[in-house]
Parts: C-alpha cells; structure tokens; sequence
C-alpha cells in the first residue's frame, strides 16, 4: 500500500507570496494533519481534517489555512508568506476512526522563503 | 494540556551499546505515547506506540519502550546500537478517547553512533 505523499517535496518563494502544499493520505485514511517543524519550535500542530472538516487547530495565524477533499486528499496554503514560514511541513493521515490515534508521515514539503 | 519532555537534545553512543532515550510526559487524562524516528531529509516514521495494553512495547528495528506510569515516563531503549540507528527520535503524546489526533511532540534527541 502506497504511503503518505507530499507535493511538492522542495519549494521557494518570496515573501508576501503565497503557497499550497498538497497531500495525499493512505488508501483508506480518512483524517489527514498537518504540522510544521523548524529548529528554533521543533514539531507544532497545525489542523487536522476528517470528512472535509476541521477538527482541531493548532496555535497559528489565520495566514496558514487547509482543507480537504472528498477523496480526503489535503492541502494547505500559506498567504502573505514571512521568512520565518520556512520550515518543513509535514501532513500525517490516521486511520481514524478505528486505529489507535497512529499517524503515518509523508516526507514533507520544505519551504524555504527568501 | 498535554507535554512531552526529551531529556538530552543529543545522545552519542559506541555501535554495539545500549541505547537509552528518555521521555517523559504530562497528560490529565491517560495517554497514548509513540516514539518516532526521522532519517536527515525525510519524514517520521513509526517506531512504536503505547495505547494502554501491554506496558512494555516493542518496536521496529528491535526498539522498545516501557510505560511507567507512576514516573511518567516512556524512555526508549535498543540493547546493541548499530550505525544504521543514527537519526533523530521523537517522543509524542496524545489523549487517549474522543476524537483528539493531534500529536503533542517532544524537542527531539539526535542519536549518533561511533564506530
């Protein structure tokens, strides 16, 4: 069974610019999360998705916006892009709702703004 | 509020020794506690999950870790490193029950292993 994948794997853009990311979750994985990771705050819950809704939000500006798709495929986008944007972002999918809350990473998008 | 604290940012190690990774949590409802590991330029992969059955979990790649709850803890072990364990390791924490599936991580322990 394929995993997690993220599109596009490497991205650059200036600031001010906006962005969205894309992912595709396992076959059969309907709850799909995102999470920034940066050296300076480590991993940080963005939002999660079940069902084309919201569940839950991380603490983050209204710039960092997501959804979802009938298919539950998941994108995030990023308006009005800051230097401290540049991360690795990270989208998990999770089985829910049976599973036990185990969520399986892509390999991530890096952004890097300039 | 849930917390996960890594003790030791960076653990170095001789190939062929123990390996001991230390975790430990904050939760007010019991929790499910997974370790992860992330290779340079990829992303987390799953090494093992405690969700309140067994309290001594096995892993992948012959991890294990042991949930004690009187000490909140889940420390990560591995009885002979090999250099293919270098990476950094993550501890997460969520709550168990409802529909919560966000993952509260701790700040990582870069494991490196000498030759």
């Amino acid at each position: 069974k394929a995993g997690v994948t993220q599109t596009p794997r490497y991205l650059i853009k200036t600031r001010g610019q906006q962005v969205t990311l894309s992912c595709s979750p396992i076959s059969g994985h309907r709850s799909v999360s995102w999470y920034q990771q940066t050296p300076g705050q480590g991993l940080q819950f963005l939002f999660e998705y079940f069902s084309e809704t919201q569940r839950n939000k991380g603490n983050f500006p209204g710039r960092f916006s997501g959804r979802q798709f009938s298919n539950s495929r998941s994108e995030m986008n990023v308006s009005t892009l800051e230097l401290g944007d540049s991360a690795l972002y990270l989208c998990a999918s999770s089985l829910y709702p049976r599973g036990n809350y185990e969520q399986y990473f892509g390999p991530g998008t890096r952004l890097t703004v300039t | 509020a849930q917390s996960v604290t890594q003790l030791g940012s960076h653990v170095s190690v001789s190939e062929g020794a123990l390996v001991l990774l230390r975790c430990n949590y904050s939760s007010s409802v019991p929790p499910y506690l997974f370790w992860y590991v992330q290779y340079p330029n990829q992303g987390l992969q799953l090494l093992l999950k405690y969700t309140s059955a067994a309290t001594l979990v096995k892993g992948i790649n012959g991890f294990e870790a042991e949930f004690k709850k009187s000490e909140t803890s889940f420390h990560l072990t591995k009885p002979s490193a090999h250099m293919s364990d270098a990476a950094e390791y993550f501890c997460a924490v969520t709550n168990s029950g409802g529909s919560n599936y966000k993952l509260t991580f701790g700040k990582g322990t870069l494991l490196t292993v000498n030759p």
